[in-house]
């Protein structure tokens, strides 16, 4: 079975601090890699795709294959970040995604 | 931005009884998916819907489950005999197409509470 494993359940910083949450997936396939993210009472709504390579308010992500790994980044965290983060890998189109754990992400001011 | 809307937000409802968890996805879709998060625990996919029929269910999606899409626009996760343990977040999501790269829209969930 494919795995997607998030090992901080909780990661709090301060505001303008870097921060990184971790990520990695079991090497089987051609996997597509995306990290989600839920604010407070909101839905669950895509954050990246490694596809893509882009940076979206400010995060990034690098698919690194040799380490299975997906973290997602940013170098100046805001208290707006502050949301669940939940990292999950797809095989093919139309397919099931699977999730880590999530990172509950706290930015102090 | 057009959105996936599920109802009710909140079910709660006895063990053994039957429960329809409904959900419109976002209208030009053409996957459609149910996933569900017990408390405290991992977003799990339950069942994967295209072109009319499940293209994919996972080990949890047993006979118990079932999802139709009865009219063009709803798409229905149905359990039959609810148990204590079917108490959850369920999630439903759908997806525009067959290239990749692509992704999937989630709806705002049903809470169901089994008793």
């Amino acid at each position: 079975a494919q795995r997607v494993t998030q090992p901080e359940k909780l990661l709090s910083v301060f505001k303008g601090a870097p921060v990184e949450l971790k990520c990695n997936y079991s090497y089987s396939g051609s996997p597509e890699l995306f990290w989600y993210v839920q604010y407070s009472r909101q839905r669950l709504q895509l954050l990246l795709r490694h596809i893509s390579r882009e940076s979206i308010k400010g995060f990034t992500a690098d698919l690194n294959k040799g380490e299975t790994s997906f973290h997602l980044k940013k170098p100046f965290a805001q208290e707006e970040d502050s949301a669940m983060y939940y990292c999950a890998r797809g095989e093919t189109s139309g397919s099931r995604l699977t999730f880590g754990e999530g990172t509950q992400l706290t930015v102090n001011p | 931005e057009p959105e996936v809307t599920q109802t009710p937000s909140h079910q709660v409802t006895q063990m053994g009884q039957e429960v329809i968890l409904r959900c419109v996805p976002i209208s030009n879709h053409l996957y459609f998916y149910w996933y569900r998060q017990i408390l405290g625990q991992k977003v799990e996919f339950l069942v994967s819907f295209y072109n009319n029929e499940i293209s994919e269910k996972s080990e949890i999606f047993d006979d118990q489950f079932s999802v139709e899409r009865p009219d063009g626009s709803n798409f229905t996760l149905k359990i039959r005999s609810t148990k204590l343990e079917d108490s959850a977040m369920y999630f439903c999501a759908s997806s525009p197409s067959t290239a990749i790269p692509y992704e999937q829209y989630f709806g705002p969930g049903t809470r169901l509470t089994v008793t």
